[in-house]
């Protein structure tokens, strides 16, 4: 089945710093990937969807230029939080649609991302 | 934009019981309605998904209604077991847009 991966699956990093990570499509190309953010005990909220060789459609409220995304392969997408904050730790995770029926998507094993 | 409303946010039944979590949509034109099971610190698996045109969908000890009318689906699991234990997630979709609005999670505890 389709296998969707990410890296890092975890990472502290200082306030300011930026930091990337990668969402990789393994046995399927993924024209579109989807970003995610889950706060503890909270549910998913869409960040942004990542299309390949376009610019990045952002959800109402997230800031493009804190949370840049890059596609620039149909087998990879990558976000990148710019000066991060502590209010940025969170766990990240990302989709891809499956191919395999509409709307299905296979979600990564997500980013821990903690800021000091 | 669409709404996706879950209840309960927690629920704790004996083993062997059944389990029934509810959630209501917003967006009549939504399609595609999947539930996701999501332990802790992992990503959130596909357990099962129904789209419009039925109204249940069976899969072993797991099963989805439709209702497009009040605009509600629920997701049903029976003779549950302890690693039934997870957080439970409902999503909605057009289909054709991809993007999925998930309900808020309703925390299922199975108790032994």
């Amino acid at each position: 089945g389709a296998v969707v991966s990410q890296h890092p699956s975890w990472v502290i990093c200082k306030s300011g710093t930026s930091v990337k990570i990668e969402c990789r499509s393994l046995d399927f190309q993924a024209t579109t990937m989807f970003w995610y953010r889950q706060f503890p005990k909270q549910s998913l909220m869409l960040m942004a969807t990542s299309n390949e060789g376009s610019k990045a459609t952002y959800e109402q409220g997230v800031e493009k230029d804190k949370f840049l995304i890059n596609h620039a392969s149909l087998t990879l997408s990558t976000l990148t939080v710019t000066s991060a904050h502590p209010e940025d730790s969170s766990f990240y995770i990302c989709s891809a649609p499956s191919g395999r029926a509409p709307n299905e998507q296979f979600f990564g094993p997500g980013t821990r991302l903690t800021v000091l | 934009g669409e709404n996706v409303e879950q209840h309960p946010s927690t629920l704790s039944v004996q083993e062997g019981d059944s389990a029934v979590i509810k959630c209501t949509y917003s967006d009549s034109a939504s399609n595609y309605f999947p539930w996701y099971k999501q332990e802790l610190g992992k990503r959130p698996q596909l357990i099962i998904d129904i789209r419009s045109n039925v109204g249940e969908k069976k899969d072993q000890r797991i099963a989805v209604t439709l209702n497009k009318t009040a605009k509600h689906f629920s997701l049903h699991i029976t003779e549950t077991q302890p690693e039934d234990s997870a957080v439970y997630f409902c999503a909605a979709a057009i289909q054709g847009a991809q993007k999925l609005v998930f309900g808020q999670g309703t925390r299922l505890t199975i108790n032994p």
